[in-house]
């Protein structure tokens, strides 16, 4: 089992609609989680980072933590053509200074 | 404010060649880190440096050593190339000691192609 998973995709949505990207991971003693997004070509641009159960929000943004499931989401609001990019989700292993990344999400907004 | 600078960019070499990757930031950063990136493989992490005179293998170390110089740099030797070590490498820091929840800081990356 991977560390860290997510679909590769490509996930399409319209714009304007809500695009949902998931991330799961195994180690259930991780306290840390983030999202980066890369534009092709380009280097990961960190976007969300979430700490505790539930929602984090930051404008078009929206980040979901739930532990006891051990999956975690980013909700991307009013999706524009430039939010085209992968997702990558991040995850700091416990008791380790290793960040693990899952593979991403290629994510296309439609005009 | 550079943030995190890699050099070079883009790199040929031929199998069994050497090299070293610089990397440098200019944010006070304690914790840098090597990545390399290949198609459907995700970021994978070669080594590491928690702090300054530190340093720890990562997923996949084999053919690479690292030196953090100082508290700024933090660079990657390919001592014999090898094809399968083509890829695009970034270097990433970040504020906290090891642990911390801090997110990174990548550079542009170096895109390594080996012949």
């Amino acid at each position: 089992q991977k560390e860290v998973e997510q679909n590769s995709g490509p996930l399409s949505v319209p714009e304007g609609a809500i695009a949902s990207l998931n991330c799961t991971y195994s180690d259930r003693g991780s306290q840390s989680f983030f999202w980066y997004r890369q534009y092709s070509g380009k280097s990961p641009e960190l976007i969300m980072s979430i700490y505790s159960n539930g929602d984090k929000e930051d404008g078009r943004f929206t980040a979901q933590l739930n532990k006891a499931s051990q999956y975690v989401s980013l909700l991307i609001r009013d999706s524009q053509p430039s939010d085209s990019a992968t997702y990558l989700c991040a995850v700091l292993l416990s008791g380790t200074y290793k960040y693990i990344f899952g593979t991403g999400t290629r994510l296309k907004v439609l005009a | 404010n550079a943030g995190v600078t890699q050099t070079p960019k883009f790199q040929v070499l031929k199998t069994g060649q050497s090299m070293t990757l610089q990397c440098a930031q200019d944010m006070n950063h304690n914790s840098m880190y090597w990545y390399r990136q290949d198609p459907g493989m995700g970021l994978r992490l070669i080594y590491y440096s928690a702090s300054e005179g530190t340093t720890d293998k990562g997923e996949v170390p084999n053919g690479y050593n690292v030196s953090r110089l100082n508290k700024r740099e933090f660079s990657l030797r390919l001592e014999s190339a090898a094809p399968s070590q083509t890829s695009v490498y970034f270097c990433a820091s970040s504020p906290g000691t090891g642990g911390a929840n801090y997110g990174y800081t990548f550079g542009s990356g170096t895109r390594l192609t080996v012949v």
